[in-house]
């Protein structure tokens, strides 16, 4: 079974500055996906950013990028120029290659971005 | 509004009763998902549709779980003689055809379940 370890419950940025949050997954596969999904306050989940494991290049979205460390199953999320719309609950989530899109979650990590 | 609908938003129901969520998904996803969220945990995985067909379910679906998906558009998901554990948030997500980069999941704001 696929475990995700978010090690971060809860994290504090100011708005403009950059800040990271944290992930690491543990499996046997050799193809799958990670992605990280924002889930703010009574709101549904967003795919905020994906990354494919073949793929060595890292993922950018916008003010987001992760840094994928394959060889150590790490997987962060960058967040620059943070803005108050970023506070929310972050997850990041595994996904077989072939399991459709049955994804395994973190317990989250909730990010406040302060004024 | 195009996207994932689930209702009710919010059920309280006294242990032991059954009860019944809906999602609509977005129109033209032929897959389907349904996940558990309970307070300070991920979603859990619970099972997923292609179309009408049920493809996958999780050990957490208990015997007391079914979910159907008729005609392959929306679905239900019941709970039978319901216990205070299966409070939590029931989400459903949605997608489009295979796996992979181009069917990216979207979930609705899910129903919200109190067990009494």
């Amino acid at each position: 079974a696929q475990t995700v370890t978010q090690s971060q419950p809860e994290m504090s940025v100011q708005e403009a500055e950059t800040v990271t949050l944290s992930c690491t997954y543990d499996t046997s596969e050799s193809n799958y996906y990670l992605f990280w999904y924002k889930q703010p306050p009574s709101r549904q989940m967003i795919l905020v950013i994906r990354q494919e494991a073949y793929k060595q290049q890292n993922a950018t979205e916008n003010r987001f990028s992760v840094n994928f460390q394959k060889a150590a199953k790490s997987f962060s999320l960058k967040i620059s120029d943070s803005q108050l719309g970023d506070t929310a609950m972050y997850f990041c989530a595994f996904m077989k290659h072939e399991s459709g899109y049955a994804l395994n979650f973190g317990k989250g990590t909730s990010l406040l971005v302060t004024p | 509004d195009t996207g994932v609908s689930q209702n009710p938003r919010h059920k309280i129901t006294k242990r032991g009763q059954n009860v019944t969520f809906r999602c609509d998904p977005i129109s033209e996803h032929n897959r389907l998902y349904w996940y558990r969220q309970t307070l300070g945990q991920g979603p859990e995985f619970l099972t997923y549709f292609q179309n009408e067909a049920q493809l996958e379910k999780s050990r957490l679906l208990s015997d007391r779980f079914s979910a159907e998906r008729p005609k392959g558009s929306f679905s239900t998901l019941e709970i039978q003689r319901t216990e205070q554990g299966d409070s939590a948030m029931y989400l459903c997500a949605s997608s489009r055809g295979q796996y992979g980069m181009n069917t990216e999941a979207f979930f609705g704001q899910g129903t919200r379940l109190t067990v009494v």
